[in-house]
């Protein structure tokens, strides 16, 4: 089975700081996701990556950056978090249209 | 511009009724779709999905009907579980063009099935 492990499961930051959310897949694929999922807003797309070093905003980018060094790892970063980023952040990984495997979540609180 | 409809936020079931999730999509590129579920804390798990060339699809309790046409989807649980309980997704996807690998996904119909 695919497995997509996202490094922390809660968080808690301070307003300001840079934040970094890990996400690794084990099964080679070529592309990967972070969404952000709020109450009555359902899954929203931050960035994505279908390669290496390759990256694409999504439809909510602003106030986020990617790094995607290694095929098996994408990174999420908020450069100055913010209480708006209070969210369970997902991270999907996927090879072509087989649809995607998802991390257990991260729950940022920013405060 | 939503592409992907769930217009039911929420829906509450007996335990061993059916439970109708309703899906409706405007981009008629899609061609490939999928229902995912969502526990509390958790990631979404794949529940079933459906081809454009097919119109039904079961699994066990779980089955996805595609009406072309009508560009809408459905997804019965039958009979309903407590354990059933959870957030549902519906997701799309179009399997030429730009962006041919990503999901576009509905915003959720939270299921609470009622013992």
């Amino acid at each position: 089975d695919v497995k997509v492990t996202q490094s922390s499961r809660y968080l808690v930051k301070r307003t300001g700081e840079k934040v970094f959310l890990e996400c690794v897949q084990d099964m080679d694929h070529e592309n990967m996701f972070w969404y952000r999922q709020d109450p009555g807003l359902g899954l929203r797309l931050i960035y994505f990556s279908y390669d290496v070093k390759m990256k694409e905003k999504g439809d909510i980018p602003e106030g986020y950056s990617v790094s995607r060094e290694k095929k098996e790892r994408f990174s999420l970063i908020l450069e100055s978090a913010s209480t708006n980023q209070t969210s369970m952040y997902l991270c999907a990984s996927s090879r072509d249209i087989e649809g995607y495997t998802f991390g257990s979540g991260t729950r940022l609180t920013v405060v | 511009d939503q592409q992907v409809k769930q217009n039911s936020p929420s829906l509450s079931v007996q335990e061993g009724r059916i439970s109708i999730l309703n899906c409706d999509y405007t981009n008629s590129m899609f061609d490939y779709f999928l229902w995912y579920k969502k526990y509390p804390a958790e990631g979404p798990t794949f529940l079933i999905s459906i081809s454009s060339i097919k119109d039904k699809n079961e699994d066990g309790r779980f089955t996805v009907f595609l009406n072309k046409s009508a560009k809408h989807l459905s997804l019965h649980i039958v009979p309903s579980q407590p354990g059933d309980s959870a957030v549902y997704f519906c997701a799309a996807s179009a399997s030429s063009g730009a962006g041919s690998y990503q999901l576009t996904f509905g915003k959720g119909t939270k299921l609470s099935v009622i013992p």
